[in-house]
């Protein structure tokens, strides 16, 4: 079956370094969707992209969907305590809403 | 917005007895909506879909006269874990996607905490 792969499985950083997770897929993706879960919290969006080779950012966040749309990364530049939180990507299920989702990158910053 | 909730946040049961879990969708209408189950320091892992007025569709390996799931209206999904077991202790999370959007986001209830003694 599908399955999507994150590396690394933690990250430990200092407060203003950068961070980075990798997302695999076994299968090529429509769409790719990234989440963040706060610690003891429910997963929340982040941002879906689309488009093979498609870079967005969000402030300090950088989102890339790979050209062979399956693989994708996020990028965090000058971490800081508040992105603390586990981040997940996410890939549907050819022609469903169905979403597979990662395995996770646990990130914790250290001040 | 577009808001999920959970009912109830936590649940301690005694072992054999069964559980409901209602997801509801306050400010939107959810023709589908999605349970998951997570382990401590685990990832997502999709147990079913529930669509508003049929049968829920179970992924693999997810016993569907274990977790019984209702979608009897737009905005209410449940999940009844029936004769839990230990094993069956979890989080258990819904999600909605609210279809006005375009993009298929989905909204995540605040979770079940589910213990089973």
């Amino acid at each position: 079956g599908q399955q999507v792969m994150q590396i690394p499985q933690y990250q430990h950083v200092q407060e203003g370094e950068d961070f980075t997770t990798y997302c695999n897929s076994s299968t090529t993706l429509s769409n790719i969707q990234w989440y963040k879960q706060r610690p003891g919290g429910h997963p929340v969006f982040l941002i879906q992209l689309v488009k093979s080779g498609e870079v967005k950012k969000q402030k300090r966040l950088t989102f890339q969907f790979g050209e062979a749309k399956k693989n994708s990364s996020l990028h965090i530049t000058a971490t800081q305590t508040t992105d603390v939180g586990t981040y997940f990507c996410a890939g549907p299920t050819s022609g469903t809403y169905k979403y597979i989702f990662g395995t996770g990158t646990r990130l914790k910053v250290l001040a | 917005g577009a808001v999920v909730s959970q009912h109830p946040s936590w649940v301690i049961c005694k072992s054999g007895t069964s559980v409901k879990i209602e997801c509801r969708s306050l400010d939107f209408q959810a023709t589908t909506m999605f349970w998951y189950r997570q382990f401590p320091k685990q990832s997502l892992m999709l147990m079913a879909t529930s669509n508003e007025g049929s049968k829920a569709t179970y992924e693999q390996g997810v016993e569907k006269d274990k977790f019984l799931i209702n979608h009897a209206s737009l905005t209410l999904s449940t999940l009844t874990v029936t004769s839990a077991h230990p094993e069956d202790s979890s989080f258990y999370i819904c999600s909605a996607r609210n279809v006005e959007l375009a993009v298929n986001e989905q909204f995540f209830g605040p979770g079940t905490r589910l213990t089973v003694l």
